[in-house]
């Protein structure tokens, strides 16, 4: 199985729809998750962090659920701006003091006029 | 602020041949990292480094791959000899001490191997 997990995708969804993205991840040391953004041909940048309690950034919601290991984003009223691939990215203990960040493979999302 | 710079941003060459990477991180940023992205994929952490010293290569093909940060500064990577599945983008980020914070990406770097 691998470290992180998200759905295949493509997402292709009109302006103004909400689109959700899943990700789920194996190793229950897991500690901190994050959502990246990744333009195409362009490097990837932290969209938000990721909280036990969900958490809000405008349009933008993260949850996560440790028992399940599974994280999500919901996007509302998306935007056209909107279209990129979405990275899941788990964090970990890597002994040390070190941590190591994995990502997941990206889920493409298009909006659509 | 400046961000992560990379050179070059586009290489080809030939399978077998040699080819280099070079990245200088965001000033003051202790942790330096290298990724590997395969199209299609999310990026692969290939090397880290805490100032001058290698915290986790454990992903680093050591037969062909090489890096070094001497002055705890900036990097380089390194391919001898190069083989066509190493064509990718190469990706430098850096953080504040640990992978715990932020990682802020350079632009890369797109290989293409002949």
């Amino acid at each position: 199985r691998k470290e992180v997990e998200q759905d295949p995708g493509p997402f292709n969804v009109p302006e103004g729809a909400t689109v959700a993205f899943n990700c789920t991840y194996s190793n229950s040391a897991s500690q901190s998750f994050f959502w990246y953004r990744q333009d195409c041909r362009k490097e990837p940048k932290l969209l938000m962090s990721v909280y036990s309690s969900g958490n809000e950034d405008g349009r933008f919601t993260a949850q996560l659920n440790r028992a399940s290991q599974y994280i999500s984003l919901l996007i509302r009223d998306s935007k056209l701006s909107d279209s990129a691939t979405y990275l899941c990215v788990v964090n970990r203990d890597s002994g040390g003091s070190n941590y190591k960040l994995t990502f997941g493979k990206g889920t493409l999302l298009t909006v659509n006029p | 602020e400046a961000g992560v710079a990379q050179s070059p941003r586009y290489k080809i060459i030939e399978k077998r041949q040699s080819v280099a990477f070079w990245c200088n991180p965001i000033s003051g940023h202790a942790t330096l990292y290298w990724y590997q992205q395969i199209l299609g994929q999310g990026p692969k952490l290939l090397i880290q480094f805490q100032n001058n010293g290698v915290v986790d290569d454990s992903q680093l093909p050591k037969d062909r791959f090489s890096a070094e940060r001497l002055k705890g500064v900036d990097s380089t990577l390194k391919i001898q000899p190069a083989k066509l599945e190493d064509s990718a983008v190469y990706l430098c980020a850096s953080s504040l001490s640990g992978s715990y914070n932020e990682q802020f990406f350079g632009p890369g770097t797109r290989l293409t191997v002949l």
